[in-house]
């Protein structure tokens, strides 16, 4: 089962920055939090991970909270392009290190 | 640098018969896991290999099966289809197994239809 939580959907204006939330409250301490994309029919893209500081990069920026029990994938500036299903994954090492994708929260961004 | 890259993007069978996809993995690459998508129930692991040694597996039944090759390449095997098998079936590398820490990269599926 999925060890995250989010919501089913969002939508924001083209323009604005987009800020998904996820929870985790179950995490480990060694466990990282990953953002995944899927736009229909394709692979899911990467586009971010970390453990407990917040990451930035050319795609997106993610915030994790000091107890680590959400975090929160922010697009700066959405376009139409990122409309897609995000999918937040919590992350473990060895044996259980495959992702367990759960619902994802399907992003519109609106003209 | 090339990304996963995997054959063919689309398939049709008939039930009862078998497909054969295939997958290569980005170049230095060595850990290949495979996931099968539907509607109904999402992304689900199937397996996972390593240096040619499954190392996880996910919960399906034994007429799915896998298999890599000296060079990183995978193919995954699925016998006896049946309708409820038709699903994107996608693949992803890594560099190592095991390392939460390691970014997985996905192509962009095989698409099979059973009918």
């Amino acid at each position: 089962d999925a060890k995250t939580t989010q919501p089913t959907s969002m939508d924001c204006a083209e323009g604005r920055a987009a800020n998904l939330p996820c929870n985790h409250s179950t995490i480990s301490g060694n466990e990282y939090v990953y953002w995944y994309r899927q736009i229909h029919s394709q692979g899911p893209q990467y586009i971010i991970h970390g453990l407990k500081n917040n990451e930035t990069n050319e795609m997106a920026s993610l915030i994790i909270t000091e107890d680590r029990k959400s975090s929160t994938l922010i697009l700066p500036h959405a376009t139409l392009r990122d409309t897609a299903v995000y999918y937040c994954i919590v992350r473990s090492s060895g044996a259980n290190s495959k992702l367990t994708f759960g619902k994802g929260i399907t992003l519109s961004v609106r003209p | 640098k090339a990304g996963v890259t995997q054959t063919p993007r689309y398939l049709i069978k008939t039930r009862g018969q078998q497909v054969t996809l295939s997958c290569s993995p980005i170049s230095g690459h060595r850990s290949v896991s495979w996931y099968q998508q539907t509607p109904g129930q999402g992304l689900q692991f199937l397996f996972e290999y390593f240096s040619e040694t499954q190392r996880n597996k996910g919960n399906f039944p034994g007429r799915f099966s896998g298999r890599q090759f000296s060079n990183s390449r995978s193919e995954m095997n699925v016998s006896t289809l049946e309708l409820g098998d038709s699903a994107l079936y996608l693949c992803a590398s890594s560099s190592l197994w095991g390392r939460s820490n390691e970014k997985l990269f996905f192509g962009s599926g095989t698409q099979l239809s059973v009918l």
